[in-house]
């Protein structure tokens, strides 16, 4: 079956712009994660959603970022005026249970803020 | 959730057993141990977790000390394509959602 998708492959957007990425969860899986990779470093927590809501959100680093998943499927990570320190992977992860340590994660979009 | 602490890097053999060591002397008894790897520009991809026993499914088994401080990931006929970043996570079932996922082990293996 499909796996977790997430859209664009890659984004390049300059200082001060509005961003937005995509994650498609596996079909049914009700909990959704978003991290953000630096290079050389592991994957870094942001934020988990339980359907619709965001039950964890204490990984987003400022205000700057945010995120919706208005229909408990499609997510969508937002972040306002980029710095050039937002450069990363922004990766995705679904599970079909709350609390599972078995996460499936999307290929990740590679964003690069100039 | 324990810290892990895992070799930088490593290289295996192509065909030989690669076995990847991960110690977590602060593991707390409702703690299991998860590994993940990550191939070059892709996600996280998990392999397998246990609590206390030994477990083995079809890409890696997991060989857990009796006192829990300390596991090993083993790969037993290491292929080109198990190249890759792997992760050590301890985890509480009942507690945080994410994964920690630290630095890593970078395995090489070798034609």
């Amino acid at each position: 079956g499909a796996g977790v998708s997430q859209t664009p492959s890659n984004k390049v957007t300059e200082k001060g712009k509005y961003v937005e990425l995509r994650c498609d969860p596996i079909s049914g899986h009700t909990a959704l994660y978003w991290y953000r990779q630096s290079l050389g470093q592991g994957p870094e927590f942001l934020i988990y959603f339980q359907g619709t809501g965001a039950a964890d959100d204490s990984g987003l680093p400022n205000d700057r970022f945010f995120a919706v998943r208005p229909e408990g499927s499609v997510s969508t990570l937002k972040i306002q005026r980029t710095e050039r320190g937002d450069s990363a992977v922004y990766l995705c992860a679904s599970s079909s249970r709350q609390g599972s340590g078995t996460q499936y994660f999307g290929p990740g979009t590679r964003l690069l803020v100039l | 959730d324990a810290k892990t602490t895992q070799p930088p890097s490593m290289d295996c053999a192509e065909g030989r057993a690669a076995n990847l060591p991960c110690n977590h002397s602060t593991i707390s008894g409702n703690e299991y141990v998860y590994w993940y790897r990550q191939i070059h520009s892709q996600g996280p991809q998990y392999i397998i977790h246990g609590l206390k026993n030994n477990e083995t499914n079809e890409m890696a088994s997991l060989i857990i000390t009796e006192d829990r401080k300390s596991s090993t990931l083993i790969l037993p006929h290491a292929t080109l394509r198990d190249t890759a970043v792997y992760y050590c996570i301890v985890r509480d079932q009942t507690g945080a959602n994410n994964l920690f996922f630290g630095t890593g082990t970078r395995l090489t293996v070798i034609p």
